[in-house]
C-alpha cells in the first residue's frame, strides 16, 4: 500500500522559507506513470494546487505561486520537497504532498504550516 | 486559468435520501474531471475521475455524470458517512489543476 508522509516545521515567521518533505513508501517514486506534487489548505477554506514534479526533475508550477516555489525530488531517499519563499500569513495552511497522473490517488496526511512571528 | 464553481455551497439532506451535487467549469475540460470527499481532519479521498469512473474501493452509491462545462455528483442513498464536503477539480490542462471550492453536505 502506497503511503505519503509529510515531514517539517509546523511554525514558520514572515518573509522567511517554508520547507517540507514528503516521503513515499510502498512504492517507488521513480515509476514512470505519475507525477508528485504538493496542494495547501488554508484553515476552512478550499484546496489549491502548488505545484507537480516527475521523477526526471521536470517541474510544472501554480502560476500564482511560481515566483517563490521550489520543488525537488531525491529519488535515492524516496523524497520530493517543496520550499515556499518570503512566506507571509496568508499561506498559513495544511500542506499535503500527494501522488497525481491527471487526478490525485494517493495523499499524505498533511501537516499545518502557521506563518507567524 | 479554468475556474470551477460548485453549487450550492451547502446541501442539507436526510440519511436515506439522494444526493445531487453541481461543479461547473469556465470552459470546456472535456471528461477531465475527479471528484473527492473530505472529512474534518483528514485528507481528501479520490471518489470519481474521468467524470464518471469510480475510484477503486469507492461504493456504487457514488455516481459521477457530465461532460464538458457541467458536471454532476450524485449519491443515491446518503450513508451517515457520506456527510462530509465533497470538491470537485479539473486535469484538462496538462499537468495544472484547479479545485471547485467545494460543496459541503450536511444532515437534514
Amino acid at each position: 500500500q502506497l503511503q505519503l508522509q509529510e515531514s517539517g516545521p509546523g511554525l514558520v515567521k514572515p518573509s522567511e522559507t517554508l520547507s517540507l518533505t514528503c516521503t513515499v513508501s510502498g512504492g517507488s517514486i521513480s515509476s514512470s506513470s505519475y507525477y508528485w506534487g504538493w496542494i495547501r489548505q488554508p484553515p476552512g477554506k478550499g484546496l489549491e494546487w502548488i505545484g507537480s514534479i516527475y521523477y526526471s526533475g521536470s517541474t510544472y508550477y501554480n502560476p500564482s505561486l511560481k515566483s517563490r516555489v521550489t520543488i525537488s525530488v531525491d529519488t535515492s531517499k524516496n523524497q520530493f520537497s517543496l520550499k515556499l519563499s518570503s512566506v507571509t500569513a496568508a499561506d498559513t495552511a495544511v500542506y499535503y504532498c500527494a501522488r497525481m497522473w491527471q487526478w490525485l490517488d494517493y495523499w499524505g496526511q498533511g501537516t499545518l504550516v502557521t506563518v507567524s512571528s | 486559468e479554468i475556474v470551477m464553481t460548485q453549487s450550492p455551497a451547502t446541501l442539507s439532506v436526510s440519511p436515506g435520501e439522494r444526493a445531487t451535487l453541481s461543479c461547473r467549469a469556465s470552459q470546456s475540460v472535456s471528461s477531465n474531471l475527479a471528484w473527492y470527499q473530505q472529512k474534518p481532519g483528514q485528507a481528501p479521498r479520490l471518489l470519481i475521475y474521468g467524470a464518471s469512473t469510480r475510484a477503486t474501493g469507492i461504493p456504487a452509491r457514488f455516481s459521477g455524470s457530465g461532460s464538458g462545462t457541467e458536471f454532476t455528483l450524485t449519491i443515491s442513498s446518503l450513508q451517515s458517512e457520506d456527510f462530509a464536503v465533497y470538491y470537485c477539480q479539473q486535469y484538462n490542462n496538462w499537468l495544472t489543476y484547479t479545485f471547485g471550492q467545494g460543496t459541503k453536505l450536511e444532515i437534514k
